[in-house]
């Protein structure tokens, strides 16, 4: 079946540092890959999306591409800000419901 | 625009009430809704699938017969908890699918506290 994984966070990180949060993903077909974002408290909001090979989403500085000879969706933002400070959902969809990567809670610090 | 709303963003009830939920897709028609529970720190598991005009489909695990949920209309889908118990409480969160962008569009959750 389909699935994603994420890397394991907590990720803690100086204001304006580069982030990366890696994703990969098993699925069969050609699936959509999204990245959502919860902050405390809320529910998700969606970051960005790809929806086929080669596509790059981007949103608010962030942006991942999706690879698929690699079947990757790594986010990624040059400069990180603490309003960034969340938790980033990786995950696909087809036509199942979403399969969510565990999350990846990012801590920015000024 | 896709936005979804929930209703209430948060309730407190006595163990053996039930407690209804709203999820609303406000701008766009939605055919599928879905309902996830979120425990701290944790992803969201999906508990089932609504489909407007038909039953909800159940992920294995989850009670039908506790977790009512109607999907009334294109844009309404409810998430009932009957006769809840302190181990329900939990962070609901609903989705509503858009077929034109192939996205779920998530609602701002609801913490359900059962005393």
């Amino acid at each position: 079946g389909n699935s994603v994984t994420q890397m394991e966070g907590p990720v803690t990180l100086s204001e304006e540092a580069f982030l990366t949060i890696n994703c990969t993903y098993t699925a069969t077909g050609y699936p959509s890959l999204f990245w959502y974002v919860q902050y405390p408290g809320e529910g998700l909001q969606l970051l960005l999306k790809a929806t086929k090979a080669d596509d790059k989403g981007s949103n608010k500085g962030f942006e991942a591409i999706y690879r698929k000879e690699t079947t990757s969706f790594h986010l990624e933002k040059g400069s990180v800000q603490v309003s960034d400070s969340a938790v980033y959902f990786c995950a696909l969809s087809g036509n199942t419901p979403l399969v969510f990567g565990k999350g990846t809670r990012l801590s920015v610090i000024a | 625009g896709a936005v979804v709303s929930q209703h209430p963003s948060r309730v407190i009830c006595k163990s053996g009430t039930s407690v209804k939920i709203e999820c609303r897709s406000l701008d766009f028609q939605a055919t599928t809704m879905f309902w996830y529970r979120q425990f701290p720190k944790q992803s969201l598991m999906l508990m089932a699938t609504s489909n407007e005009g038909s039953k909800a489909t159940y992920e294995q695990g989850v009670e039908k017969d506790k977790f009512l949920i109607n999907h009334a209309s294109l844009t309404l889908s409810t998430l009932t908890v009957t006769s809840a118990h302190p181990e329900d409480s939990s962070f609901y969160i609903c989705s509503a699918y858009l077929g034109s962008t192939d996205t779920q569009y998530f609602g701002p959750g609801t913490r359900l506290t059962v005393l």
